[in-house]
């Protein structure tokens, strides 16, 4: 069965600092893709990155980037120069392959910037 | 491009009633997925519709149940309201082949049951 676990309840950051949150997650599925999500306290999911099992890069976008370790089973994510409005809920989910949009979210981290 | 709207985005029942959530996807998008989020049991997914046929479903009970209309928008009902039913849900868009992988989702619809 899809697994997901984020071990970071909650993290504090100075503003301008790089965070690195983690994500583990278990399948038995060659083929799945790995989400990053961001919910700030207004609840809306924001997509902000993904990683497909068998992309040779890890995937970034802006200052988000994935630090994928398919070996390992790991997918953090990594938040360069950080920012007071990247405070919010931080989401990891996965999607196994086949078409079907069934997401397994993590229980989340919750970061804090500080100015 | 309009993103993912929910209606209503709050609503407060008693518990033995009945609601009904709806969510309009992304223009274009045939795929909607539906998810509770509870403080307690983090985010879980309800079901899946692609093209007006369930396509997945998540592990709750009969009480739960959608559809999905020819325009891909999709409702979501919930019979027998208890207190547990409490919860933001949540629903997500998505072109819905393999290849596509962004789900986008919209801002919620928050369920209080009394």
């Amino acid at each position: 069965a899809q697994k997901i676990t984020q071990t970071q309840p909650g993290m504090f950051v100075q503003e301008k600092e790089a965070v690195t949150l983690d994500c583990t997650y278990d399948t038995s599925d060659p083929s799945y893709g790995l989400f990053w999500y961001k919910q700030p306290s207004s609840g809306e999911m924001i997509f902000l990155i993904y990683q497909g099992s068998y992309d040779q890069q890890n995937a970034t976008e802006g200052r988000y980037s994935l630090n994928f370790q398919k070996a390992r089973k790991s997918a953090n994510l990594v938040i360069s120069a950080s920012q007071l409005g990247d405070s919010a809920m931080y989401f990891c989910a996965m999607r196994e392959g086949g078409g079907a949009q069934k997401l397994v979210f993590g229980q989340g981290t919750r970061l804090t910037i500080n100015p | 491009k309009a993103g993912v709207t929910q209606t209503p985005r709050y609503l407060i029942k008693t518990r033995g009633q009945q609601v009904t959530l709806s969510c309009s996807p992304i223009s274009g998008h045939r795929s909607v997925s539906w998810y509770q989020q509870t403080p307690g049991q983090g985010l879980q997914f309800l079901f899946e519709y692609f093209s007006e046929t369930q396509r997945n479903k998540g592990n709750f009970p009969g009480r739960f149940s959608g559809r999905q209309f020819s325009n891909s928008r999709s409702e979501m009902n919930v019979s027998t309201l208890e207190l547990g039913d409490s919860a933001l849900y949540l629903c997500a868009s998505s072109l819905g082949g393999d290849t596509s992988y962004e789900q986008y989702f919209g801002p919620g619809t928050r369920l209080t049951v009394t």
